[in-house]
């Protein structure tokens, strides 16, 4: 079936730089996508959200961009920080209706922050 | 803010024996609630579908016999995994949303391990 993908598992910044987390996605039919942050044993936590009739979204040091024409989806932090290490996921909703909440996640990416 | 929460957090049980875990919508009610499973290093996997007043719906390669879903009101449901074996030993999280097209929030996962 179709499904959410990550380019790159690990990614290794250093405090204070701006990190890029990118994501492939192949249903043509997902009209909503979302990031989560997870740290280790705790659920996900929703840190941005964007709806496919656009094409960027901004919120506290996060960025999202999406590129339907190629199906790439991106999150980026704005100023790095130790806290923000964790297990970063994307994940895609299929068009509305009774499927909306019913969520496929990409393998998602290790971000580490050195100080 | 909406708060899905989980409980336990963390569960210990002998193989063959049964555990409950619930997932509660705090502040909001809930007709769908998703659950998910995690193991570790590894993405969600959406198990089912679980619809207030009916039957939940299952993922593919998902037993519904095993793993059984209650969703008897708008703010709980509830998880029982049945005749445990050390493979269902994993992390399980549930999500909700306020109302269709609302942010989806996931509970703080439930840690299952079966000895």
């Amino acid at each position: 079936g179709e499904s959410v993908g990550l380019h790159l598992p690990t990614l290794s910044v250093q405090e204070g730089d701006n990190s890029i987390i990118n994501c492939a996605y192949s249903n043509s039919a997902s009209d909503y996508f979302i990031w989560y942050k997870q740290e280790s044993g705790k659920g996900p936590q929703f840190i941005i959200d964007i709806r496919s009739n656009m094409d960027k979204r901004q919120g506290q040091r996060v960025t999202v961009l999406l590129n339907k024409t190629v199906k790439h989806l991106s999150l980026q932090i704005a100023a790095t920080q130790p806290g923000d290490s964790a297990v970063y996921f994307c994940a895609e909703n299929s068009a509305g209706g009774t499927s909306y909440g019913k969520l496929t996640f990409g393998q998602g990416t290790i971000l580490t922050v050195h100080p | 803010g909406a708060v899905v929460s989980q409980h336990p957090s963390r569960v210990i049980c002998k193989s063959g024996t049964s555990v409950k875990i619930e997932c509660r919508s705090l502040d909001f009610q809930a007709t769908t609630m998703f659950w998910y499973r995690q193991f570790p290093k590894k993405s969600l996997m959406l198990m089912a579908t679980s619809n207030e007043g009916s039957k939940a719906t299952y993922e593919q390669g998902v037993e519904k016999d095993k793993f059984l879903i209650n969703h008897a009101s708008l703010t709980l449901s509830t998880l029982t995994v049945t005749s445990a074996h050390p493979e269902d030993s994993s992390f399980y999280i549930c999500s909700a949303s306020l109302v269709a097209g609302n942010t989806i929030y996931f509970g703080e996962g439930s840690w299952l391990t079966v000895v």
